[in-house]
């Protein structure tokens, strides 16, 4: 009841196009949901995060869309930049429980030229 | 520190050693996390410190893993009698306070276990 499924594992997008990365996850009771990007020998860094209060939420290039009643959450980036290859974490915390993260497996983005 | 701060950054020790891992949050950081990313993994929570005390220690996987932190600061992540499967990145987050504040990750201590 803890999992957060995250797909694909891997993706490839040309530059200037748009990535999307998915997460689904099982337990009603998570109330806030971040995504990390994590560049090799690096600790993951907060990129931007929702409350299951909104449906979505746009920092720059970055958006969060937001389904309660499907569970489901994703990740969009546009206007794509080879700067942007990393690997990127879904993950869902309680907020009343510590907010301890529960992560996805991750998904490798490389953006090409 | 401006970052969470992880010593040492990596580690490589025989099979049975005991273990050290030093994580120092953000000045005024009440909550500190320690997760486990083993390779081409998601994080893995292990154990949170809300100041001193460890409310949840659920992700510990075994009693071979301990943890502790003084003064509301820094905190030390022990492994004893390690095992190779122990091999993984060890990372340690902070946040404000523990309820829905982001976290803020160091850059992990790499063990490797011979």
């Amino acid at each position: 009841q803890q999992q957060v499924k995250q797909s694909p594992q891997s993706l490839i997008v040309q530059k200037g196009g748009i990535s999307i990365i998915n997460c689904a996850y099982e337990n009603t009771a998570f109330d806030y949901f971040p995504w990390y990007q994590q560049f090799p020998g690096k600790g993951p860094a907060l990129l931007i995060a929702i409350r299951p209060d909104v449906s979505e939420k746009k920092e720059g290039r970055f958006t969060i869309s937001f389904n309660k009643s499907a569970k489901q959450f994703s990740l969009h980036i546009m206007d794509s930049q080879p700067g942007d290859s990393a690997t990127y974490f879904c993950a869902a915390g309680l907020t009343g429980g510590g907010n301890k993260l529960t992560f996805g497996t991750g998904t490798q983005l490389k953006v090409e030229l | 520190g401006a970052g969470v701060s992880q010593s040492p950054s990596n580690k490589v020790t025989e099979k049975g050693k005991d273990v050290e891992l030093r994580c120092d949050p953000i000045s005024g950081h009440t909550a500190l996390y320690w997760y486990r990313q083993s390779l081409g993994q998601g994080l893995e929570f292990l154990i949170y410190f809300q100041g001193n005390s460890a409310p949840d220690k659920s992700g510990l996987p075994s009693d071979r893993f301990s943890a502790e932190r003084t003064g509301g600061s820094v905190s030390t992540l022990t492994i004893q009698r390690t095992q190779q499967e122990d091999s993984a990145v060890y990372l340690c987050a902070s946040s404000l306070f523990a309820q829905g504040q982001p976290q803020h990750f160091g850059d992990g201590t790499r063990l490797s276990i011979l």
